[in-house]
């Protein structure tokens, strides 16, 4: 099974602020990554999709890179609303999709 | 515009089976490319895949919990199904159901969920 390790699981920042969480796979998933942003009581957001496109209506705040192994999820110059909670997840395969066990953006 | 909605049981008993529907609007199950998938969270927890059905009548399920798992679709209505048989206190989580559009054409790879429904809480308790 593919493994999805986040850091950090808090994260603490003000707003205007520039964070990056990243995410770490087990093995090697290509580019087969996605970011979600989960705010209490309601579903997940799809974000990104593909390591690094920007899902429609996100703005263009958040961005993703990496590959293989080693993925990151930037928000540059936050916003009140960014304070959430947001997971990474593979998809290398129909047979297994693996979700990271999330970070927590608090307001500092 | 693309809708899915779970329903199903608020409280559980320890060892009954959990029956949940999942109900979509928007796109079509027959249409190639098209899964919907079962993913739940327990209360202050991460979220955990649990089953997938594609298009094609396809379907996966967690390594961990396939034994107690059955995951089935309803296409002329609009609906996938998840069974889950021996429940327990452990299972007590929010249930959602969410749509990947699987990408390709001919031959297709997984996405990511893009539209998630609202989810449904199921307590198993006594």
């Amino acid at each position: 099974d593919i493994q999805m390790t986040q850091s950090p699981s808090t994260l603490s920042a003000s707003v205007g602020d520039r964070v990056t969480i990243t995410c770490r796979a087990s093995h090697s998933i290509r580019y087969w990554l996605a970011w979600y942003q989960q705010k209490p009581g309601k579903a997940p957001k799809l974000l990104i999709y593909k390591a690094s496109i920007l899902e429609s209506g996100v703005p263009s705040r958040f961005s993703g890179s990496g590959s293989g192994t080693e993925f990151t999820l930037t928000i540059s110059g936050l916003q009140p609303d960014d304070f959430a909670t947001y997971y990474c997840q593979q998809y290398n395969s129909y047979y297994e999709q693996t979700f990271g066990q999330g970070t927590k953006l608090e307001i500092k | 515009q693309v809708t899915l909605r779970e329903s199903g049981p608020a409280l559980v008993k320890p060892t009954e089976t959990l029956t949940l529907t999942c109900t979509f609007s928007g796109f079509s199950l027959i249409t190639s490319g098209m899964c919907v998938s079962w993913i739940r969270q327990p209360p202050g927890k991460a979220l955990e895949w649990l089953a997938l059905i594609d298009w094609d009548d396809d379907k996966y399920y967690s390594t961990s919990l396939k034994t107690r798992l059955t995951i089935s679709k309803d296409t002329s209505r609009n609906r996938v199904f998840l069974t889950m048989t021996n429940m327990e206190p452990l299972d007590t989580a929010t249930y959602f159901c969410a749509r990947m559009a699987s990408s390709g054409s001919g031959s297709y790879y997984p996405n990511a969920f893009d539209i998630w429904g609202q989810g449904t809480m199921v307590t198993v308790s006594a």
